[in-house]
């Protein structure tokens, strides 16, 4: 079966880094996606992975290892705002996307 | 900016009720989803639609039918709502199938009672 594992809920400072882990076990690989979600709220689209290697957009970047089958979202300058859910999708050969439960991400003072 | 609207950001209905989902997008995308979201699982695709008049199913489709008369328009039908169909529901769209990210709207809240 497809599969997308992501931590449950992780834990960070204001003003830290943080790193969240997404792998994936799909059907095929056409591209992968991360998306933030506040509570209550629509998910919002971060980041998006087709080839190997680091993507920056401020100060979120994403990850990507096909041949690991394994991406990371790395969160810099943390703020509290940042508080919130952060989903890995993964499109597979049929451009379905596969969805990982989400990571819960909770910003201390 | 796409936006993407839903009708009903809460709903409550009683069980074996016909319940109806809208959602609407402004941005001629010839994609739309509807998924559901539930505590501690992924996001899940009950239907989609790639063009006016198609729909497809998705992962779970029981209990849900769904309607594409507009192509801005994709509507959710539960035809007799029971309590495990208490969700948060998700419409979606995006401008391909490769790689377009989707654009999602604000979200319903059903509770079945």
């Amino acid at each position: 079966g497809q599969n997308i594992d992501q931590p449950t809920e992780m834990t960070a400072t204001e003003g830290a880094i943080v790193q969240i882990n997404c792998t994936y076990q799909t059907s095929g690989f056409n591209g992968l996606f991360w998306y933030q979600q506040h509570a209550g709220e629509a998910p919002t689209f971060l980041s998006y992975n087709v080839l190997d290697g680091l993507e920056e957009k401020g100060r979120f970047s994403s990850f990507l290892s096909r041949s690991k089958g394994y991406s990371y979202l790395l969160l810099k300058e943390l703020q509290m705002k940042d508080s919130a859910s952060y989903l890995c999708a993964v499109r597979d050969s049929n451009y379905q996307l596969i969805w990982g439960a989400g990571t819960k991400l909770i910003i201390k003072p | 900016d796409v936006k993407v609207t839903q009708s009903s950001r809460y709903l409550v209905k009683r069980t074996g009720e016909k319940v109806f989902l809208e959602c609407v997008q402004d941005m001629d995308h010839e994609n739309m989803f509807w998924y559901r979201q539930d505590p501690g699982l992924g996001l899940r695709l009950i239907y989609f639609s790639y063009d006016v008049k198609m729909k497809e199913k998705g992962d779970i489709p029981e209990g849900y039918s769904v309607s594409r008369e507009k192509k801005e328009r994709f509507s959710l039908i539960l035809e007799s709502a029971s309590t495990n169909q208490t969700s948060m529901y998700l419409c979606a769209s995006s401008h391909d199938r490769e790689v377009s990210p989707l654009h999602f709207g604000n979200g319903t809240r059903l509770t079945v009672t």
